[in-house]
C-alpha cells in the first residue's frame, strides 16, 4: 500500500516568489493534515481536513497561506509570497478519522526560501 | 505553541546500550503516538498507544501511556547504529473529534559503533 505522497520533495526560491505543495493521502484517508516543521522542532498543524471541508484552519497564516483539498483526496498548499522565514519543511499526513485514529505522514516538502 | 515536554533533549551512547526517554505534559491526552525522523524524512511511526497504562512492544522498542494519561515513554533495548536519528512523542487529543496531534520537541540520538 502506498503511503502518503508529497512533491516536490525539494524547492529553492527567492523570497516573494510563489510556491505550491502537493499531497496525495493514503487511499480511503478522509482526514488530511498539512503540519510545519521548523528547524530543530517538532511538527505543528497548519490545517486539518476532513474529507474537503477545512475543520481546523486556526494555525494557518492565511495572508500568505492558501490550502485546498477539492475533491476530498489530493490536496494543495501555497504560499504567496513566499518570505525567508517560510524556510522549513512542510509535512503532509492522513488518517482514517480522527478519534484516536493513526497519523501517517509523507517524507515531506523541504522549502528554502533566498 | 507545543505543549509536550520531551527529554532528554540529546542522548549520545554506545552501540548495545539501552535507551529511555519520556514525555510529559500538563493535559490529558487519550492518545500517544511515537515516531522517529531520519535525516531528509518525514517522521515514522513507531508505535501508538490507545489506553491509560498500555504497555506495548514493536521488536526491541517499547512503550508505555502512563496512568494519569499525561505522561509516556520509550524504551531502546540493545541500540544499533541505525537507531541514530530524532525521536517524536506525539499526543492526541481526540474530544470534541479535533484530531490534533501535539508534538514534543524531539530526542535526538546518537549511537557510537
Amino acid at each position: 500500500e502506498a503511503g502518503v505522497v508529497q512533491s516536490p520533495r525539494y524547492k529553492i526560491i527567492e523570497k516573494k516568489q510563489p510556491v505550491a505543495f502537493w499531497c496525495n493521502p493514503i487511499s480511503g484517508h478522509n482526514t488530511l493534515y498539512w503540519y510545519l516543521q521548523n528547524l530543530g522542532q517538532g511538527p505543528e498543524l497548519l490545517i486539518r481536513y476532513e474529507n474537503e471541508e477545512a475543520v481546523d484552519d486556526s494555525q494557518l497564516p492565511k495572508d500568505r497561506f492558501s490550502a485546498e483539498r477539492l475533491k476530498g483526496v489530493d490536496s494543495t498548499l501555497k504560499i504567496q509570497p513566499a518570505e525567508l522565514g517560510d524556510s522549513a519543511v512542510y509535512l503532509c499526513a492522513s488518517s482514517l478519522g480522527t478519534a484516536g485514529n493513526t497519523i501517517y505522514f509523507g517524507e515531506g516538502s523541504w522549502l528554502t526560501v533566498v | 505553541g507545543q505543549q509536550l515536554n520531551q527529554s532528554p533533549q540529546s542522548m549520545f551512547i554506545q552501540e548495545g546500550e539501552d535507551v529511555s526517554m519520556n514525555c510529559t505534559s500538563s493535559s490529558i491526552f487519550n492518545t500517544w503516538l511515537w515516531y522517529k525522523q531520519d535525516p531528509g524524512e518525514g517522521p515514522v511511526l513507531l508505535i501508538a498507544l490507545y489506553k491509560a497504562g498500555e504497555l506495548t512492544s514493536n521488536g526491541r522498542l517499547t512503550a508505555q501511556f502512563g496512568i494519569t494519561r499525561k505522561d509516556s515513554f520509550l524504551n531502546i533495548s540493545a541500540s544499533i547504529p541505525s537507531d541514530v536519528g530524532i525521536y517524536f512523542c506525539a499526543g492526541l487529543k481526540s474530544s470534541s473529534n479535533t484530531g490534533k496531534l501535539i508534538f514534543g520537541q524531539g530526542t535526538t540520538l546518537q549511537v557510537k559503533p
